[in-house]
């Protein structure tokens, strides 16, 4: 069945610094969703992209969608310790109403 | 503004035992999710829920079932209750197809089976 896989599964970032996470798919995607799960939380809802290379920003938070529609990618500016969590994409199943979730990338912030 | 509501947050439960995991919202939503996340992992799907009187099935449904008799209320019952059933499980809603709208997430249920 379809999987979206995100890399790297953890990431250990120095406060103050950048880094992105990546989602990867086999096959085009509609469109992709990014959650974010802080310890111990529950999942919630940032962004949906839908057209091919779009960009999208949330403060220091930017998405893309590659122009392919098989990948997409979250970068964090000038990481805080408030950016600590686990990060979804998700992507539609081929069919019904359903998503699939990416196995996500825990984040921890090193003060 | 509740949003997702799910009852009880956490349950210990006997192997062989039985139980249901309560989900409510008051968004008028009319699709519901329930999801389990094992830890450290993602987020598998159970069952879902297009409308009051309609469900099909996820991913992982073996040893689940569901019923949607109100557009509010989406309970998850297990029956025999196995070890590998321990998981925190979610409860989501969207107020369109939930692989084009945002998913809602109640807090979640965190369940052990001993």
């Amino acid at each position: 069945g379809q999987q979206v896989m995100q890399i790297p599964q953890y990431q250990h970032v120095q406060e103050g610094e950048d880094f992105t996470t990546y989602c990867n798919s086999s096959t085009t995607l509609s469109n992709i969703q990014w959650y974010k799960q802080r310890p111990g939380g529950h999942p919630v809802f940032l962004i949906q992209l839908v057209k091919s290379g779009e960009v999208k920003k949330q403060k220091r938070l930017t998405f893309q969608f590659g122009e392919a529609k098989k990948n997409s990618s979250l970068h964090i500016t000038a990481t805080q310790t408030t950016d600590v969590g686990t990060y979804f994409c998700a992507a539609p199943k081929a069919a019904g109403n359903k998503l699939t979730f990416g196995g996500g990338t825990r984040v921890l912030v090193k003060p | 503004n509740a949003g997702v509501t799910q009852t009880p947050k956490f349950r210990i439960l006997k192997i062989g035992q039985s139980m249901t995991l309560q989900c409510t919202q008051d968004m008028n939503h009319n699709y519901m999710y329930w999801y389990r996340q094992d830890p450290g992992m993602g987020l598998k799907l159970i069952y879902y829920s297009v409308g009051a009187g309609i469900t099909d099935k996820g991913e992982v449904p073996n040893g689940y079932n569901v019923s949607r008799s109100t557009t509010e209320d989406f309970p998850l019952r297990l029956e025999l209750a196995a070890p590998s059933q321990t998981s925190v499980y979610f409860c989501a809603s969207s107020y369109g197809a939930g692989n084009y709208q945002p998913q809602h997430f109640g807090d979640g249920t965190r369940l052990s089976i001993l």
